[in-house]
């Protein structure tokens, strides 16, 4: 079975520049989870989609952040503009909402510098 | 506002140890406790955990939760210097799931 795919896996940009994440969840997977792990700490859920739907975004930084799983599978994260305290390892995870234990897997990340 | 604390924060054995990590909560409407190995980049799950008193077992590593005591415990036996990484507890309440900040584990030849 094919993991959750994440690109790019890093990415180096200026303050003040735009940046777009990508993930692909595992197939048939219903929810997806964006997370924002800074350097030291545990992973910050950023939004939660059940499906293409949005179920917590309260974390979210809506001033600069955005995301959408416009058709219910892969899901795009973005960051507009971004600064430097956005420098961060973004993860990206998926469940079924049939699975037993309710398992999230965990794709690669993407880690992002801001200059 | 729900809380998920980890202790210690970092911690270095050598092999052959026996180490005890600790996780400790408080949220609202509690689902389950999760514990996950980060060695890079993505945490890799280890065990879940609902029922209080009910130890979860998987080779030298075994967990406990205690919903009383709103904490868990995660045990190694016979550490290996393969068990360096960080490990996160997690715990989910109706909605979101929450990260403690974890224990980085170093094990030494």
């Amino acid at each position: 079975e094919a993991g959750v795919a994440q690109s790019p896996r890093y990415k180096i940009i200026e303050k003040r520049q735009s940046v777009a994440f990508w993930c692909n969840p595992i197939s048939g997977h219903a929810t997806l989870y964006w997370y924002q792990q800074i350097l030291g700490q545990g992973p910050k859920l950023l939004i939660q989609f059940q499906n293409n739907g949005v179920v917590d975004d309260s974390q979210l930084p809506k001033d600069r952040f955005s995301a959408e799983r416009l058709k219910g599978v892969d899901s795009t994260l973005k960051i507009q503009p971004a600064k430097l305290e956005d420098s961060a390892v973004y993860l990206c995870a998926s469940s079924s909402t049939t699975g037993r234990y309710n398992e999230q897997f965990f794709g690669p990340g993407t880690r992002l510098t801001v200059l | 506002e729900d809380k998920v604390v980890q202790s210690p924060l970092s911690l270095v054995v050598h092999e052959g140890d026996t180490v005890t990590l600790n996780c400790s909560y408080e949220v609202t409407n509690f689902r389950s406790l999760l514990w996950y190995k980060q060695e890079k980049k993505a945490p890799t799950f280890l065990f879940m955990l609902t029922s209080s008193g009910i130890e979860k077992k998987s080779g030298r590593l075994s967990s406990i939760l205690d919903k009383k005591e709103l904490f868990s415990i995660l045990n190694i036996t016979a550490t290996q210097t393969g068990d360096s990484a960080i490990y996160l507890c997690a715990v989910k309440g109706n909605n979101d799931m929450r990260f403690g900040a974890g224990t980085r584990l170093t094990v030494k030849p």
